[in-house]
C-alpha cells in the first residue's frame, strides 16, 4: 500500500531557529501534498496545499513567510518553520493522495515540534 | 460553509460493548465522506470513504452508515486495541483537500 513517510518524528529546537520537516511519498508520486497541523486534544487543521513545482496554497490565517513550504519533486515536500516560538509547537502532519482513484490521502506518522 | 460535527467527543467502552460514533455535517454537494482512526503521536489511517446516502462499509468489528445528514461508524463487541481516536472528514475541492471533524477518543476497557 501507498506510505508516507516524515522526518523528523520529533524535533526541540530553541526560539528563534527555523526547522525542516520532510514528507516524503516513498512508492507512489505525489503531485500534491497537503500540510496539516494538529494542537493537543484538537483536530487536524489543513495549513497548505504543496504543488510540485509551484507556489504553496496557503489557508487563511497561515503565515506563508513563517511556513515555508517546497516541494521540488513528485515524491518530496519539505515544510519549513521559520524564526520559530513556542506558540509554534505543535504536531505537523503531512499527507498525499494515491492516484489509483480511490481519492484516498494517505498520512505521515507526523512530526512533533517543541520549540523552547 | 461545510462543516462537519462529531459525538461524543469521548466515550469509554467496556469490552465487548457496542457502540456508535456520531459524523453530523452540511455540505453543498456531498462528494464523500471519509472515517479515519488517529492513534497517539501518529497521523490519521484510513478506514472508509462513503458517497452515498445508504451505502454501508464494514472492516472488522467497524461498520459505516451514511445518511443525508450524518454518518455512523458502529462498533461491535469492541477490544482494547480499538482504542483510538475516531475522524470523520469531508473532501473539499475535488476529493484531495479535506475538512476534519474534532474526533471521538475511544477508550475500550478490559
Amino acid at each position: 500500500g501507498a506510505v508516507v513517510s516524515q522526518h523528523p518524528s520529533w524535533v526541540i529546537c530553541k526560539s528563534g531557529t527555523s526547522v525542516k520537516i520532510e514528507c516524503r511519498s516513498l512508492d507512489f508520486q505525489a503531485t500534491t501534498m497537503f500540510w496539516y497541523r494538529q494542537f493537543p486534544k484538537q483536530s487536524l487543521m489543513l495549513m497548505a496545499t504543496s504543488n510540485e513545482g509551484s507556489k504553496a496554497t496557503y489557508e487563511q490565517g497561515v503565515e506563508k513567510d513563517k511556513f515555508l513550504i517546497n516541494h521540488a519533486s513528485l515524491t518530496l515536500s519539505t515544510l519549513t518553520v521559520t524564526s520559530a516560538h513556542p506558540e509554534d509547537s505543535s504536531f505537523y502532519i503531512c499527507s498525499a493522495e494515491q492516484v489509483s482513484g480511490a481519492n484516498v490521502l494517505t498520512f505521515g506518522a507526523g512530526s512533533r515540534l517543541t520549540v523552547l | 460553509e461545510d462543516q462537519v460535527t462529531q459525538s461524543p467527543e469521548a466515550l469509554r467502552l467496556q469490552e465487548g460493548e457496542s457502540s456508535s460514533l456520531n459524523c453530523s455535517y452540511t455540505v453543498s454537494g456531498l462528494r464523500g465522506l471519509f472515517w479515519y482512526r488517529q492513534d497517539p503521536g501518529k497521523g490519521p489511517e484510513f478506514l472508509f470513504t462513503l458517497y452515498s446516502a445508504g451505502e454501508e462499509k464494514e472492516k472488522e468489528r467497524l461498520k459505516a452508515t451514511l445518511t443525508k445528514k450524518e454518518s455512523f461508524l458502529h462498533i461491535t463487541a469492541p477490544k482494547p486495541e480499538d482504542s483510538a481516536t475516531y475522524l470523520c472528514a469531508l473532501p473539499m475541492s475535488g476529493y484531495q483537500k479535506v475538512t476534519f471533524g474534532t474526533g471521538t477518543k475511544l477508550q475500550v476497557i478490559p
